[in-house]
C-alpha cells in the first residue's frame, strides 16, 4: 500500500497562475481532506469530501476549489494564485470519523512557493 | 470556539532524559484526541487515538493520556531518532452535524541531543 500521495512535490508559481494539485489514496477511504501548513498557524482545513462527488468548505477555502471524482482521488485548485498562497499543502484521509477507525492518515505534503 | 494548546513550544533533551509534552484544549464535545509525528518536510505520521478521560496509550517510547482538559505524551529515555514535531489535535462535533472536524495545536518541537 502507498498510503496517500500528493503530485507534485513542490511548484514555483507566478501570481495569477492556475494550477491543480492531486491526491490519491488507496485505502478505500470515504474522507479526504485538504489542509495547509504555515509556520506558526499549525494545520488549517481548507476543503474536505464525504465522498465520491461530494465537497465542503473547511476553515480556510477561499480562493481554493476542490473535486472529487473517483473515491481514490481529491484535487485542489488554485485558480489565480496569490502570495498569501505560499504553504505546505497536505492531503489526509480516513474512514468516517465517528468510528473506531477514524483516523486521518496524511500524504507528503506539497510545497508551494507563489511569487 | 474550539481551542488546542501545545506546550511548550520547543524543548531540548539530552539522550535519556525523559520527560512530557502536554496538549490542553477547550472543545465543546471531545470524541477523540489525537497525536501525530512530523519529520522535516514530511506529512504528520500519526501515533495514538484517546477516546476518554483516564486513557493511556504505549508506543515503544511514548505514552500518550488524557484528561478532561488535557493529553500528555511521556516521553522516556529518549533516544536522538525521537526527535521531531509533535502534533496534537482533538475531534469534535463540527457545526451542523458534521463529524469531520480536527483543531490541531501548533505542536511542539523536540530536539534529543546524543
Amino acid at each position: 500500500n502507498a498510503g496517500v500521495t500528493q503530485t507534485p512535490k513542490f511548484r514555483v508559481l507566478k501570481t495569477g497562475q492556475s494550477m491543480t494539485l492531486l491526491c490519491a489514496q488507496d485505502m478505500n477511504h470515504e474522507y479526504m481532506y485538504w489542509y495547509r501548513q504555515d509556520p506558526g498557524m499549525g494545520l488549517r482545513l481548507i476543503h474536505y469530501s464525504v465522498g465520491e462527488g461530494t465537497t465542503a468548505k473547511g476553515e480556510v477555502p477561499d480562493g481554493y476549489n476542490v473535486s472529487r471524482l473517483k473515491k481514490q482521488n481529491f484535487l485542489l485548485g488554485l485558480e489565480s494564485a496569490a502570495p498569501s498562497q505560499t504553504s505546505v499543502y497536505f492531503c489526509a484521509s480516513s474512514y468516517p470519523m465517528d468510528g473506531p477507525r477514524g483516523t486521518q492518515y496524511f500524504g507528503p505534503g506539497t510545497r508551494l512557493l507563489v511569487l | 470556539e474550539d481551542q488546542v494548546t501545545q506546550s511548550p513550544e520547543a524543548l531540548r533533551l539530552q539522550e535519556g532524559e525523559s520527560s512530557s509534552l502536554n496538549c490542553s484544549y477547550t472543545v465543546s464535545g471531545l470524541r477523540g484526541l489525537f497525536w501525530y509525528r512530523q519529520d522535516p518536510g514530511k506529512g504528520p505520521e500519526f501515533l495514538f487515538t484517546l477516546y476518554s478521560a483516564g486513557e493511556e496509550k504505549e508506543k515503544e517510547r511514548l505514552k500518550a493520556t488524557l484528561t478532561k482538559k488535557e493529553s500528555f505524551l511521556h516521553i522516556t529515555a529518549p533516544k536522538p531518532e525521537d526527535s521531531a514535531t509533535y502534533l496534537c489535535a482533538v475531534h469534535t462535533r463540527g457545526s451542523g452535524g458534521s463529524n469531520y472536524k480536527l483543531t490541531f495545536g501548533k505542536g511542539t518541537l523536540l530536539t534529543v541531543n546524543p
